[in-house]
């Protein structure tokens, strides 16, 4: 059965520091990772994706198979990444339903 | 066990049906949502609830209809269904603060054949 884990309810950072979000996953098949991010009093959106290897805000994950692990990092904080993360998962085949982890709130302090 | 439920799970159906997903949570949260997940694994919002009211109606057809009997339930009723509404469709539920986590339910495929 597919599973991620989000370790972190909470996480909080000084503004400038760096920030790792971390995301666990369990799935024998071929994963695909996403990050969510939900701002205050704003639409969950897509922040990225494995395969894309982007960039977005600053962010970045790298999928560790080894580990199994796809954790979020930023080398510089700022006070507008404050939000909720969800790490999710799904099979690199087909249109298989996501499954999200509990979500990480990253609160920056300026 | 406290958790966002939805069924059925899986849903295959013809053109032109009219079916129901539903959602119940059991987390005391006073906001309900609809997610569809596109083909690219894209989660898109369809419709909101607090308290039973709608707060979120994106630009879906009004074919799709939510119902909140009450703030534990929110089913999706789609009318008329056509191929291109194949998709994974997504509850969820929050309480209603800027940080609340989103608690997802575990995913209804729906194919329309």
């Amino acid at each position: 059965a597919q599973r991620v884990t989000q370790p972190e309810k909470l996480l909080s950072v000084f503004k400038g520091a760096p920030v790792e979000l971390k995301c666990n996953y369990s799935y024998s098949g071929s994963p695909e990772l996403f990050w969510y991010v939900q701002y205050s009093r704003q639409r969950l959106q897509l922040l990225l994706r494995h395969i894309s290897r982007e960039s977005i805000k600053g962010f970045t994950a790298d999928l560790n198979k080894g580990e199994t692990s796809f954790h979020l990092k930023k080398p510089f904080a700022q006070e507008e990444d404050s939000a909720m993360y969800y790490c999710a998962l799904s099979d690199l085949s087909g249109n298989t339903p996501l499954v999200f982890g509990k979500g990480t709130r990253l609160s920056v302090i300026a | 066990d406290t958790a966002v439920s939805q069924t059925p799970k899986y849903l295959v159906t013809q053109m032109g049906n009219d079916k129901s997903i539903k959602c119940e949570q059991n987390l005391g949260h006073d906001t309900m949502y609809w997610y569809k997940q596109d083909s690219k694994k894209f989660l898109k919002i369809m419709f909101s609830y607090n308290n039973k009211e709608l707060i979120i109606n994106e630009t879906v057809p009004n074919r799709f209809s939510p119902k909140s009997p009450d703030k534990a339930h929110l089913n999706l009723h789609i009318n008329s269904l056509e191929l291109g509404d194949s998709a994974v469709y997504f509850c969820a539920s929050s309480h209603r603060g800027s940080y609340s986590p989103l608690h997802f339910g575990n995913g209804t495929r729906l194919t329309v054949t």
